[in-house]
Parts: C-alpha cells; structure tokens; sequence
C-alpha cells in the first residue's frame, strides 16, 4: 500500500526555519517524483515544488513564492523526502501536504505549519 | 502561468442529482488535468487524471472530459457524503496550478 507520511510541522516566529519531512512505502521511492502542495486556512491549493525521481537526477522546480528561501531534498536510505523552509513568513502558515506523481494520485496526511510572532 | 479558471465557485443540488464542474485553462495544455476532492480537514483525493481517467477505486460516477483548455468533471447520482470541494488541477508545466475550487452542497 503506497503510504506519504508527513512530519515536522509546528509553530515557528517570521524569520525562522523549519524542516518538513515526507516518508514513503509501498513503492520504490526513487521512481517516482513528489511534490510539495500546501493549503493557508480556508484557502484553496498552492504547488510549493517538485523532486524528480531519480532516473532525473532528483532535478528540483519551485513556485516563484517560495524560490530561493525553500529547499527540496531526498535521502534515499531513509525513503524519505523533506522541504527546508528559510525566512519564514506569516504567509507560509498553511497546511503543507507531499503527493506523489503528475497528477497526485497520492498525497499525505499533511501537516501544520504556523508562522507567527 | 498558467490560471486554471473553475466555475461555478459552489452549487447547491439535491440528491440523486447529476452536477458539471467546469475548468478553463489558460493556454491549451493537452489533456495533462487532473480532478480533487476534498473533505473538511482531509487532504485531497484523486478522482480523475489524464483528464477522464478515473483513479483506482474511485466509484464510475465520477467522470471527466476535455481536452486543450476547456474540461469538466460530472458527478452523477448525488449522495450525502459527495458534499465536499473539488479542484482542478493543470500538470502541463511550471508551475503546477489549481483551480480556485468549487463547494458543493448536497439538498
């Protein structure tokens, strides 16, 4: 069964960090790509960034919101994958899902990110 | 970007309804669509990718349509537990985008 289990989630004052992580099973984690969406209470859905799978050298993309301020990474040994987040503002509080694949036919369960002094 | 444009916003139906969601893209983008539904709460469900093909285990009254920017998805036979919101979602290139989401209400 393919599982995404996030973690790492809480709350952070504006200008710190925090690091996110996606833990996968149920399928061979460097096949595939995952990506980062996120969701601002009562708000729709907002892609944060992608890792390709490995067979493209786990190429990262990112939305033009968080460039240069947040950072996809894997570690293959530990099936997972994390989202480094720098320079926090308040408008990154949301819940932040990872889902799996064009088309996220997979997601996670998500997890709370609040950004607020 | 590419704007995904989702109408209507919400809709009310009754049960035993059938209900159309519309999607509009910006640019042509093939048939690289995707369809959600989300529970208050829950993380997004798939329902539908590739633009009509259903995901595994999502019941066939789901369905959609479409192809280059214009795409729908119907929901037949409404049930109580079909009340949710449903997004669209573009995969055709960066960045990934979604439709603004449409609230449905079951009478």
């Amino acid at each position: 069964e393919v599982q995404l289990v996030e973690s790492g989630g809480g709350l952070v004052q504006p200008g710190g960090s925090l690091r996110l992580s996606c833990e996968a099973s149920g399928f061979t984690f460097s096949d595939h790509y995952i990506d980062w969406v996120r969701q601002a209470p009562g708000k729709g859905l907002e892609w944060v960034g992608r890792s390709e799978n490995k067979a493209n050298s786990y190429t990262t993309t990112y939305a033009a919101s968080v460039k240069g301020r947040f950072t996809i990474s894997r570690d293959e040994s530990k099936n997972s994958l994390y989202l480094q987040m720098n320079s926090l503002k308040t408008e990154d509080t949301a819940v932040y899902y990872c889902a799996r694949d064009n088309g996220f036919g997979f997601w996670g369960q998500g997890t709370l990110v609040t950004v607020s002094s | 970007d590419i704007q995904m444009t989702q109408s209507p916003s919400s809709l009310s139906a009754s049960l035993g309804d059938r209900v159309t969601i519309t999607c509009r893209a910006s640019q042509g983008i093939r048939n690289d669509v995707a369809w959600f539904q989300q529970k208050p709460g829950k993380a997004p469900k798939s329902l539908i990718y590739g633009a009509s093909s259903l995901q595994t285990g999502v019941p066939p009254k789901f369905s959609g349509s479409g192809s280059g920017t214009d795409f729908t998805l119907t929901i037949n036979s409404l049930q109580p537990e079909d009340s949710a919101t449903y997004y669209c979602h573009q995969y055709n290139s960066f960045p990934l985008t979604f439709g603004q989401g449409t609230r449905l209400e079951i009478q």
